[in-house]
């Protein structure tokens, strides 16, 4: 059982392109939602983050737009860098819990 | 500096084979954990733990054993490895600063079971 899904998959965009990455989830008790990136190799590594209270967190070019009513939050990574290509999770935490439940990631590719 | 580390870093073992996955952490984080990453899964839950001599359930711990020995050692076990174990393991260690966690990744293991 899938409790955080990704869409697309994977996603190619121009250099200088936005890519937007979805995520959606189905547990009303999720209050905290990062991102993690990982390149091939590596572990993930946390990219930014956002509350429930906030429906918007932006760190440069890494915005997060969240919509707790539907239950749904994408990240927009503007003028994208081929340097930015990497798999990106999004990953949720219950109110109770100790532990994050991770979507099934996207693998974006930039390309010049 | 690496704050998390795994070894071995690659493994090959035969079904019916025991194996040992070790994770150490100098970040003086009190949890840590134990993920598989799968293409079409993402990140699994395996076990985790917050504390010395403590062990929680995750979301896919059939077939797994673990054993949190110091604050920064943590061990995964195959005790009776299957090739659907083969997969890429993930150590992670978090504090909860705040009450909002940030989980910081190892380099992983590849593990194959043939």
């Amino acid at each position: 059982q899938q409790q955080v899904r990704q869409s697309p998959q994977s996603l190619t965009v121009w250099e200088g392109e936005t890519a937007i990455l979805n995520c959606s989830y189905e547990d009303s008790t999720f209050n905290y939602f990062p991102w993690y990136q990982q390149f091939p190799g590596e572990g993930p590594a946390l990219l930014i983050s956002i509350r429930s209270v906030s429906d918007k967190k932006e760190d440069g070019r890494f915005t997060i737009f969240f919509n707790k009513r539907e239950k749904k939050l994408s990240l927009h990574i503007t003028d994208s860098q081929p340097g930015d290509s990497a798999t990106y999770f999004c990953a949720a935490r219950t109110s109770s819990g100790q532990k994050l439940v991770f979507g099934q990631g996207t693998i974006l590719k930039v390309y010049l | 500096e690496a704050a998390v580390t795994q070894s071995p870093r690659n493994k090959v073992t035969v079904t019916g084979g025991n194996v040992t996955l070790s994770c150490r952490q100098t970040n003086s984080h009190n949890y840590m954990y134990w993920y598989r990453q799968d293409t079409g899964h993402g990140l699994r839950l395996i076990h985790y733990s917050y504390g010395a001599g403590n062990l929680q359930i995750g979301d896919v711990p059939d077939g797994y054993k673990a054993t949190r020995t110091t604050q920064e050692d943590f061990f995964l076990l195959l005790e009776l490895a299957s090739p659907s174990q083969t997969s890429l393991y993930f150590c992670a260690s978090s504090d909860w600063v705040g009450g909002y966690p940030e989980q910081f990744f190892g380099p992983g293991t590849r593990l194959t079971v043939l």
